[in-house]
């Protein structure tokens, strides 16, 4: 089975902190996603990656940063935190292009932000 | 036109019941159509997906029905069971890209 491994469940943090969310995948998936959930909103892409070092920005980037150095894990950088970044982050891999395959999320890392 | 419209946002179901949840998009670029189940404390896990050269697809008590023409597909949850209380995201997806275009999802509880 496909497991996507999300390091940290629940983080409180302060306002200015910087955050740092990992995702590991053993499945050896070619693409990587960060989503936000929050109620009412659905599920936002935040930053994918489609290979090691390369990364490319969704719908909601804006105050986020990633790293992926090694294929298995991608990483959710907040450089400075604020209050609207609580929220449920969500790691993904897949194999394939969307219109071709399914996507594996982890459980999730939810964030508050004091 | 990157959308995808749910409706509705929660449901109520009696156990035994049917649960309908619709969801529509504007691109015809898209073709492939998931549908992703999340219980409390749980990632989302694909359910049932279809792709437009079918007008429905059925696994179990789930069935997908699409209208390629009205640009619209709905889930369809046959003999709802309180195990099925979840949140479902209906999503998008096009061959051509590696983005997933999802729905706001539908808190859905089935009363037993």
């Amino acid at each position: 089975d496909v497991k996507v491994t999300q390091s940290s469940r629940y983080l409180v943090k302060r306002t200015g902190e910087k955050v740092f969310l990992e995702c590991v995948q053993d499945m050896d998936h070619e693409n990587m996603f960060w989503y936000r959930q929050d109620p009412g909103l659905g599920l936002r892409l935040i930053y994918f990656s489609y290979d090691v070092k390369m990364k490319e920005k969704g719908d909601i980037p804006e105050g986020y940063s990633v790293s992926r150095e090694k294929k298995e894990r991608f990483s959710l950088i907040l450089e400075s935190a604020s209050t609207n970044q609580t929220s449920m982050y969500l790691c993904a891999s897949s194999l394939n292009l969307a219109g071709t395959g399914e996507l594996f999320f982890g459980e999730g890392s939810r964030l508050t932000v004091l | 036109q990157q959308q995808v419209k749910q409706s509705p946002q929660s449901l109520i179901v009696q156990k035994g019941g049917i649960s309908i949840i619709n969801c529509a998009y504007e691109n015809t670029a898209f073709d492939y159509f998931p549908w992703y189940q999340q219980f409390p404390g749980k990632g989302p896990a694909l359910l049932i997906a279809i792709r437009p050269d079918v007008s429905e697809k059925k696994e179990g008590r789930f069935t997908i029905s699409f209208n390629k023409s009205a640009k619209q597909f709905s889930l369809h949850i046959m003999d709802s069971q309180p195990g099925d209380s979840a949140t479902y995201f209906c999503a998008a997806g096009s061959s051509g890209t590696y983005k997933y275009i999802f729905g706001t999802g539908t808190r859905l509880k089935v009363l037993a």
